[in-house]
């Protein structure tokens, strides 16, 4: 079993839906969980982080932790063209290390 | 804040050659990590230094890999010889303390071995 699991798509949503993106994670122990954007040819940019148990928003970004499942969601709202790219999932426990998934390329269609 | 440097930004090289890449994390910075990116695997951790000391290499492939941090402001990862399954994106990030914060990363070296 892969550490994480990310589905890798792609997901289409049409401009201005809501795009939902999905992770699950087996290592119970982990702690701080992240979403990373990254565009194609580029490095990866983080948009999210979240620790504890529910949601967080940041502007039309939403992270939801569920401990319990070891699942992990980002949801975009009003999803633009400009979103298009590779979503990866991320989980760090007691070290500095982060252990990224293989991602889920995301198309938002205008 | 220049962000993390990574240099070259494209190498192509013949198999068997030796290939080192740098890597100038943000200045501040105590952690730092060397990933590498192919299609199949998509990110795998190499290697990360804590105030410069190897902490964990246990993804490194094999004795062809190497990494070194002579101090907080530069760090290489060396591969000889070289193969063509290297042939990937290799990312340098950075980051302060814990983990929390994430990491920032380079804009990555794209290594093609021929």
């Amino acid at each position: 079993q892969k550490e994480v699991e990310q589905n890798s798509g792609p997901l289409s949503v049409p401009e201005g839906a809501i795009a939902s993106l999905n992770c699950t994670y087996s290592d119970r122990g982990s702690q701080s969980f992240f979403w990373y954007r990254q565009y194609s040819g580029k490095s990866p940019e983080l948009i999210m982080f979240i620790y504890s148990n529910g949601d967080k928003e940041d502007g039309r970004f939403t992270a939801q932790l569920n401990k319990a499942s070891q699942y992990v969601s980002l949801l975009i709202r009003d999803s633009q063209p400009s979103d298009s790219a590779t979503y990866l999932c991320a989980y760090g426990g007691a070290t500095n290390k982060l252990i990224f998934g293989t991602g889920t390329l995301l198309a938002v269609q205008p | 804040d220049a962000g993390v440097i990574q240099s070259p930004r494209h190498e192509v090289t013949e198999m068997g050659q030796e290939v080192t890449l740098r890597c100038k994390p943000i200045s501040g910075h105590n952690s730092l990590f060397w990933y590498r990116q192919t299609m199949m695997r998509g990110l795998e951790l190499l290697i990360y230094f804590n105030n410069n000391v190897p902490i964990d290499d246990s993804g490194m492939p094999e004795d062809r890999f190497s990494a070194k941090m002579p101090n907080a402001s530069f760090s290489t990862l060396k591969i000889q010889p070289s193969e063509p399954r290297d042939s990937a994106v290799y990312f340098c990030a950075s980051s302060l303390g814990r983990v929390q914060g994430g990491y920032t990363f380079g804009s990555g070296t794209r290594l093609t071995v021929v």
